[in-house]
């Protein structure tokens, strides 16, 4: 239990379906991270979040949208998603910006199948 | 390529031997971590080091910044280790701030055989 916590844990979607992802974290952190676990890919970053604000988008197709109303809880808001956009997407926080040179801390992940 | 570049990709080990996974980046960094996934997903953070040596009951993480090289080991290896391990680096941008985002290894996936 790392206290980031991800709803829901599976989710089997079609591409015209329009679904969201939760993140929550109970540590008191202050940056949110997205990410994104293809097969036999490295994780990828897709967003970053800072104070609620985001911070980086490593270039993520429209059809994914992040939404962060405080700095406890992230979402990402899934339309018209692709088959290949089925993967294990990973929520992180870390007390502090800059989470490169601090422990991120990570929830279970989201096993999401497009089809 | 990749910045960062682990190897062996799959090991296979049995109870009790020593193991070591090594990270090679391209990159500066301002640190390199070690991450554990277990079977199912989740992620825990094991290490995060800039310089020498640390070590935390059965794991060790070294690097060696002017090699650009980090290895982990595990000491008497068990089942309950059997998991993939992944490097990341934090790259130092120019002005030394790291700005958050980590790049990623491929992966090493470990099984140890009782």
């Amino acid at each position: 239990e790392t206290g980031v916590t991800q709803t829901p844990r599976h989710l089997v979607m079609g591409m015209t379906n329009k679904k969201s992802l939760k993140c929550e974290q109970h540590l008191g952190h202050n940056a949110m991270y997205w990410y994104k676990q293809s097969a036999k890919k490295p994780l990828e970053l897709m967003f970053v979040y800072n104070f609620k604000e985001q911070t980086e988008n490593n270039s993520v197709p429209s059809r994914f949208s992040p939404e962060c109303p405080n700095s406890s809880h992230l979402f990402l808001h899934l339309h018209t998603l692709q088959p290949e956009d089925s993967a294990l997407y990973l929520c992180a926080s870390s007390h502090k910006f800059g989470g490169g040179t601090d422990t991120q801390y990570f929830g279970p992940g989201t096993r999401l199948t497009v089809l | 390529k990749n910045e960062v570049e682990q190897s062996p990709q799959n090991l296979t080990a049995q109870e009790g031997e020593f193991i070591t996974i090594n990270c090679s980046y391209s990159v500066g960094i301002s640190a390199l971590h070690w991450l554990q996934q277990h079977p199912g997903g989740g992620i825990v953070s094991l290490f995060m080091l800039s310089s020498g040596k640390k070590k935390h009951g059965r794991l060790i993480a070294t690097i060696n910044i002017q090699e650009k090289h980090s290895s982990l080991h595990i000491t008497a290896s068990h089942p309950r280790d059997s998991a993939v391990y992944i490097c990341a680096a934090s790259p130092k941008y120019a002005g030394g701030t790291s700005y958050g985002k980590l790049t990623f290894g491929q992966g090493t996936i470990l099984t140890v055989h009782p």
